[in-house]
């Protein structure tokens, strides 16, 4: 089956904790995004990736990180500096060049203890 | 200024009925719009992408567009208990590396 994987799908983080999501496409996508969706807030972007090795920040970076060492894999890193992680995780590709449409993942809940 | 504004909701209709949902966006520049439905716990499916000013049409779907007024609709005719969910409307920036979400509007379909 094509598609996006993220896992896990609940995740529980301790103050102080640093905690890695998955995301994983097998649509040969170039482009990959992740977002942050809190109640009654459209989605906020994190960080994107449009090829291999480079990523560029969103408009919430702070307390996150990521990396991009294979063109399937584009983990998020949920640092201690962020002060303020629950909530619900999406990660989406996009094909790239003039491919419009993103297409998610089925999201990972993040709750801290 | 957000650069998606929607309409929050709730929004209620009867079966059978046409739902009305509605967008505005800040970026003059913007060429490529969507709509996306997301139910609870979810995440976001694509509906309907459209690219030019007018309507396009897609089954019970017709998104319209309005670039010189920067607003996009969708609306959904016939509507079905199914249809009840979150709708989120998604603008691809003029640079062309970033989306940018509204809200979405809660949309319910009583039977």
């Amino acid at each position: 089956d094509g598609g996006i994987t993220q896992s896990p799908k609940y995740l529980f983080r301790k103050e102080g904790q640093n905690v890695t999501l998955s995301c994983e496409q097998n649509l040969n996508h170039d482009a990959m995004y992740w977002y942050r969706q809190d109640p009654g807030q459209g989605l906020r972007l994190i960080y994107y990736s449009q090829i291999v090795n480079d990523f560029q920040k969103g408009d919430i970076a702070e307390g996150y990180s990521v990396s991009r060492e294979k063109k399937e894999s584009f983990p998020l890193t949920v640092t201690s500096a962020q002060k303020n992680p629950t909530a619900f995780y999406l990660c989406a590709s996009r094909q790239g060049g003039g491919a419009e449409t993103q297409y998610f993942g089925p999201g990972t809940r993040l709750l801290v203890l | 200024q957000k650069e998606v504004e929607q309409n929050s909701g709730p929004l209620s209709v009867p079966e059978g009925a046409i739902a009305s949902l509605n967008c505005t966006y800040s970026d003059r520049g913007s060429q490529s719009f969507f709509w996306y439905r997301q139910y609870s716990g979810k995440s976001p499916e694509l509906i309907m992408s459209i690219y030019s000013n007018g309507d396009k049409e897609d089954g019970r779907f017709t998104a319209q567009l309005n670039k010189a007024s920067q607003y996009v609709s969708l609306l959904i005719r016939d509507s079905q208990p199914s249809d009840s969910a979150t709708y989120l409307c998604a603008v691809r920036s003029n640079t062309g590396n970033q989306f940018y979400f509204g809200t979405g509007t809660s949309l319910t379909v009583i039977p």
